[in-house]
């Protein structure tokens, strides 16, 4: 069965450097997503991305965050320089399309520890 | 302000038995409402997406139900099991926005 995966699972980085997340949605989806999880806190949605371009996104994806789809594959999440705050789970979804019925594929997320 | 509250925050139940998730929320206008499950450290999976034209949603012994009135839904586990051990999460997506809120989620643990 088809899913969406994630990698690193794990990356560990210092205050103030860059990250690159890395997704791989499911391969005929066309909405993509990052989400973020706090440890003990709720899901909260970043953006979401379509044909590619941001179609919406939280006051959360401010300007150190940035999205990308480098290829046919691949869509990226980017922090340009990391906070404390940004310890957290980040999760990628995708979805074929965006009526009322589309499910949203969750990866395994990469967890972001900022020392 | 769009919110969604969820009850209990966490439940222990025998193997066997049913429960029942309860959630309310504040999302209007309103497009859908999904019910995920997820495991401690892994991404959360779908198991029912109900639209405000929609009473009631099955899946297996998972059984959803909405009443889009008093904006309230709640998550019905019949003959639980060991495996039900996770979050249950309530999920509202507001009309003519891709965001979707989520709740804080309730932890259910099922006990042999």
């Amino acid at each position: 069965e088809p899913e969406v995966t994630q990698t690193p699972s794990h990356q560990v980085t210092q205050m103030g450097q860059e990250v690159i997340l890395r997704c791989v949605p499911i391969s005929n989806h066309l909405y993509f997503y990052w989400y973020r999880q706090i440890l003990g806190q709720k899901v909260e949605f970043l953006v979401s991305f379509y044909n590619n371009e941001i179609s919406e996104k939280s006051e959360i994806f401010d300007d150190q965050f940035s999205v990308e789809r480098p290829d046919g594959s691949n869509f990226t999440l980017k922090i340009r320089s990391t906070k404390l705050e940004d310890s957290a789970m980040y999760f990628c979804a995708s979805s074929i399309e965006d009526s009322y019925y589309n499910e949203q594929f969750f990866g395994p997320g990469t967890r972001l520890t900022v020392l | 302000k769009n919110q969604v509250e969820q009850s209990p925050q966490s439940l222990i139940i025998l193997e066997g038995k049913n429960c029942t998730l309860q959630c309310n929320y504040t999302v209007s206008p309103f497009s859908n409402l999904r019910w995920y499950k997820q495991d401690t450290g892994r991404g959360p999976v779908s198991l029912t997406i109900m639209t405000f034209s929609e009473n009631t949603k099955s899946n297996g012994r998972y059984t959803a139900t909405l009443d889009a009135d008093t904006k309230q839904s709640s998550l019905h586990i019949t003959a639980s099991q060991l495996s039900d051990s996770a979050s249950y999460i309530c999920v509202v997506r507001g009309s003519g926005t891709y965001k979707y809120i989520f709740g804080t989620g309730t932890r259910l643990k099922v006990l042999a």
